[in-house]
């Protein structure tokens, strides 16, 4: 297993347009999490998958953010209409179940950086 | 060196020497806690936990020290490595608050002087 992968690494796009980031979590890791971080500031909670149902979302999640896990697996992050206010890293991270060892432990991917013209 | 990680963004050590990173939480109902250093241009990476149960943890160079009476967290590492570079995260999670998420402070910058 290779960790957690996302892709692209970079996005650029200009304002309006819509992107999309993928995220393939740890394979045997059932949680996996969504997170916005900005220069100079920590990860902010975006949203959380158990398995393919999504059970938590923050308020940073507007209407034109969505995030899907359709088979518990990969998981994709839509923005609709960017704003530049949408420039951030995009990280993914995963857990293994809880109970299982280490299942505190988020294991973040290495993010997708995009830029809104 | 010593650094308040909310208060002072910044910490510049010389190699070789011990460098604390300090952090305050806020929830008093966290159970647990994280350090993670990320270095330019990568994700988060995982250093050391420690449940509350616990006051002092330690791993390979790193000590995490935990006083819940003032909230307060901090991360010690031992001679320092240019390696040693990155932003530190402390954060937080209270299992029982429906949070599932981590909550993460703002971070603290060390800078290893050669």
């Amino acid at each position: 297993d290779t960790g957690v992968s996302q892709n692209p690494r970079h996005k650029i796009t200009k304002r309006g347009q819509n992107v999309t980031f993928r995220c393939d979590p740890i394979s045997e890791h059932n949680r996996l999490y969504w997170y916005r971080q900005t220069l100079g500031q920590g990860p902010e909670f975006l949203t959380y998958f158990q398995n393919e149902a999504q059970l938590e979302k923050s308020r940073l999640l507007s209407d034109r953010f969505s995030a899907e896990r359709p088979k518990g697996s990969f998981s994709t992050l839509e923005i609709q209409r960017t704003e530049q206010g949408d420039s951030a890293m995009y990280l993914c991270a995963s857990r293994p179940r809880a109970g299982n060892s280490g299942a505190n432990v988020l294991t973040f991917g290495a993010g997708s950086r995009l830029t809104v013209l | 060196g010593e650094s308040v990680g909310l208060h002072l963004p910044t910490l510049s050590v010389q190699e070789g020497d011990n460098s604390i990173i300090n952090c305050a939480y806020s929830n008093s109902a966290s159970d647990y806690f994280i350090w993670y250093k990320q270095e330019s241009g990568k994700g988060p990476q995982f250093i050391i936990d420690i449940r509350s149960n616990m006051d002092k943890r330690q791993g390979q160079r790193v000590t995490v020290l935990l006083n819940k009476t003032v909230k307060h967290l901090s991360l010690q590492i031992a001679a320092t490595q240019p390696g040693d570079s990155a932003v530190y995260f402390c954060a937080e999670n209270n299992s029982g608050g429906g949070a599932d998420g981590l909550t993460f402070g703002k971070g603290t910058h060390l800078i290893i002087q050669p």
